[in-house]
């Protein structure tokens, strides 16, 4: 399967406790985004690197979550501190920069559950 | 925040009729996109329209964007019970583009 794919699937924790998500994009993408899911929302934009730069980050991610795609493959996703706020559907995407267009590509998502 | 309004936000038709979707944004875009989302396969990428086009034909889908009214519609002809959804219309607006913002989205139900 060459799509995106994110680990884990499920994740429950405790309040409190740090986690962190892992994606792999598809492999010649250069761009790779995350979002943020809730039940009956669309997906919320967090924040988004081309290649290993990070571009942009939304206001709305509090200094709690950090993200890093440190050889412009995978990327990971850090949320310390976890508060019951946080549980949500986290997504991955990747596109390929291509004339200005960017459709992107989705992958499963990793659904948390803080306690 | 959610730039798009999804109007319905729930349409329930029968197997063989055609159902419309729209949307409403903001803020200037590069393009606008649709996605569909069921539970069986996440999250979509179904069509792209460019801000300089006016309508765009893929398949069984038609989609219109007026950028003077800041509005798009999703036209899904002879739909199937396959369709059943959630269909969602996202904004380009990142200033070197790709930063997508969703719309809340409306549930298509198809019943056959």
């Amino acid at each position: 399967d060459t799509g995106v794919s994110q680990d884990p699937r499920h994740k429950i924790t405790k309040r409190g406790q740090n986690v962190t998500f892992r994606c792999d994009p598809i492999s010649e993408h250069n761009r790779l985004y995350w979002y943020r899911q809730t039940l009956g929302q669309g997906p919320e934009f967090l924040t988004y690197f081309q290649n290993e730069a990070q571009l942009e980050k939304s206001r709305l991610l509090s200094d709690r979550f950090s993200a890093e795609r440190p050889k412009g493959s995978f990327s990971t996703l850090e949320i310390q501190r976890t508060e019951q706020g946080d549980s949500a559907m986290y997504l991955c995407a990747s596109s390929l920069d291509r004339k200005g267009s960017y459709e992107q590509y989705f992958g499963p998502g990793t659904r948390l559950t803080v306690t | 925040s959610q730039q798009g309004e999804e109007d319905p936000q729930a349409l329930s038709i029968q197997e063989g009729e055609n159902a419309t979707m729209n949307c409403s944004y903001k803020t200037s875009i590069n393009n606008l996109q649709w996605y569909r989302q069921n539970s069986g396969r996440g999250l979509v990428h179904l069509i792209l329209i460019r801000s300089n086009e006016r309508e765009k034909h893929s398949g069984r889908l038609r989609v219109t964007l007026d950028t003077s009214k800041k509005s798009s519609s999703l036209l899904i002809t002879a739909s199937r019970a396959a369709d059943t959804a959630s269909y969602f219309c996202a904004t380009d607006v990142g200033n070197q583009g790709g930063k997508l913002i969703f719309g809340q989205g409306t549930e298509l139900s198809v019943k056959p």
